[in-house]
């Protein structure tokens, strides 16, 4: 079936690394996002990576893909305050549409 | 105004109420979706509309009916609910509902308590 499963807290220091995991079972899953809360806000795309690649990084974030292990995890590098927040993991559905399956989300807190 | 509002931010309403959620979505995109969000429980999808069709009822109970006039808005009516349905109920939009059409733009919720 559908299910895209995480941790549901991580508390880091600030200017440490923060890894966020996620494992999910559609296989045949395309693309995988990893989407970020606020407090009071709705869901912001923060990256994604196409299940062809191993690896994607854009600026402190780190995204890896495991698709033996149907693993995938976030490292956000110098995490700071602002980066506080619930973190989803989704996986696009292997159905006709664009429908995602998100995990209950991460709250990261980040403290001094 | 940009991107996706949705309306009311927060609402509070007997069991044998009646009230309707809105959503909004200024991005000139072909889909519209609604996600329940419960604390430590997954985001559940409801409905997915493409053009004004509906074509994801996710097994939605039948007090909870969506409606979708355009494009551009989407409603979710509500009637004899449940304290169980208290939750965010959160409004998306994507560029068309296809398989993998990519980023969902999401409003930033109607919190919805049920007394």
């Amino acid at each position: 079936g559908e299910d895209v499963e995480q941790s549901l807290f991580l508390s880091v220091r600030e200017g440490d690394s923060s890894v966020i995991n996620c494992t999910y079972t559609d296989s045949s899953s395309t693309y995988l996002y990893w989407y970020k809360q606020e407090p009071g806000a709705g869901l912001q795309l923060l990256t994604y990576i196409f299940s062809n690649m191993d690896m994607k990084q854009d600026q402190r974030l780190t995204v890896l893909l495991n698709k033996k292990d149907k693993h995938l995890s976030l490292r956000i590098a110098d995490t700071q305050t602002g980066d506080s927040a619930i973190y989803f993991c989704a996986e696009a559905f292997s159905g006709g549409y664009n429908k995602l399956i998100f995990g209950a989300g991460t709250r990261l807190a980040v403290h001094p | 105004e940009t991107g996706v509002t949705q309306t009311p931010r927060h609402l509070v309403m007997g069991m044998t109420n009646k009230k309707s959620l809105k959503c909004e979505q200024h991005l000139g995109h072909n889909a519209m979706y609604w996600y329940k969000q419960s604390a430590k429980k997954p985001l559940e999808l409801m409905f997915v509309y493409s053009l004004e069709e509906r074509v994801e009822n996710n097994s939605v109970p039948s007090r909870f009916s969506p409606e979708c006039p355009n494009s551009s808005h989407l409603f979710l009516h509500l009637h004899t609910l449940q304290p169980e349905d208290s939750a965010l109920y959160l409004c998306a939009s994507s560029q068309d509902a296809g398989r993998d059409a990519g980023e969902l733009f999401f409003g930033e919720g109607s919190r919805l308590t049920v007394l």
